[in-house]
C-alpha cells in the first residue's frame, strides 16, 4: 500500500497548547494534503502542500513537508476544545499508473480538553 | 450549494442482498471517488472516475463495480453484500486529478454500512 501513516495515533493536550501531528510516506508526490473528521463527519480539507513547497501557513496551521525524508507535519497552535477531531494526511501518487488515486493515512485522534 | 450528497445515511443489508450507494455533486466536477473507512484502517479506495465514462480501480475493488453516466452522478454498487462490507462509505469529487494541486476533495456526509 502507498498509504501514509500519521504519528501519534491518539494525541490529548489542553485548550491553549500546541498539537503537532505527522505523517509519513512512501512513494513520490506532487502534493500532500491534509484533512480533517469531526465525529460522524465527512472529511473537510485543512491545507495543501505541493512537492516543491517546505512550509506554508494557514490561520492557526502550519504544515512542513520534507521530501528527503518523505514526512510532513500539522502544527495546530493554541488548540481549542473545537479542534478536537481527527486529521488525515492524503498524498496523491507520482506515478502514471496510479495518477487519480489519493491515499489517505489512518489518522490522529485529537482530543482538546477545555 | 449542496456540494456532494450521498444517499442513503444509513442502511442495513443482509448478507447475499446487493444495492446501490448514490452519490451526487453540483459543482461540476470531473474527478469522482469512493473510500471505505474502517476503524482503526483509514480512508480506503474503492473506484474512482476521472471522467463521465471512465472508471478506474482502487485499493479494495473486489465486490463493488460503479459506473459514471453523467458528469454528476457515481453510484456504488454492491452486487452480493458481504459483512466485511460493513462499513462508512465516503464519495468525494475535485475539479481533477489529485495530482493537481488545485484539486482538493470535497467529501460526502458518508453512508453507515451493516451487513448481518
Amino acid at each position: 500500500s502507498q498509504q501514509g501513516e500519521e504519528d501519534p495515533q491518539a494525541l490529548s493536550i489542553q485548550e491553549g497548547e500546541n498539537a503537532t501531528m505527522n505523517c509519513s510516506y512512501k512513494t513520490s508526490i506532487n502534493n500532500l494534503q491534509w484533512y480533517r473528521q469531526n465525529s460522524g463527519r465527512g472529511l473537510v480539507h485543512l491545507i495543501l502542500i505541493r512537492s516543491n513547497e517546505r512550509e506554508k501557513h494557514s490561520g492557526r496551521l502550519r504544515v512542513t513537508l520534507d521530501t528527503s525524508k518523505k514526512s510532513s507535519s500539522l502544527l495546530i497552535t493554541a488548540s481549542r476544545a473545537a479542534d478536537t477531531a481527527s486529521y488525515f494526511c492524503a498524498t496523491d501518487a507520482n506515478r502514471g499508473s496510479t495518477l487519480g488515486r489519493l491515499y489517505f493515512g489512518r489518522g490522529t485522534q485529537l482530543t482538546v480538553w477545555p | 450549494n449542496a456540494g456532494v450528497t450521498q444517499t442513503p445515511k444509513f442502511q442495513v443489508l443482509k448478507t447475499g442482498q446487493s444495492m446501490t450507494l448514490q452519490c451526487a455533486q453540483d459543482m461540476n466536477h470531473e474527478y469522482m471517488s469512493w473510500y471505505r473507512q474502517d476503524p482503526g484502517m483509514g480512508l480506503r479506495l474503492i473506484h474512482y472516475s476521472v471522467g463521465a465514462g471512465i472508471t478506474d480501480q482502487g485499493e479494495v475493488p473486489n465486490g463493488y463495480n460503479v459506473s459514471r453516466s453523467t458528469t454528476e452522478d457515481f453510484p456504488l454498487r454492491l452486487l452480493s453484500a458481504a459483512p466485511s462490507q460493513t462499513s462508512v462509505y465516503f464519495c468525494a469529487s475535485s475539479y481533477g486529478v489529485p495530482s493537481l494541486a488545485k484539486n482538493i476533495q470535497y467529501f460526502g456526509a458518508g453512508t453507515r454500512l451493516s451487513v448481518l
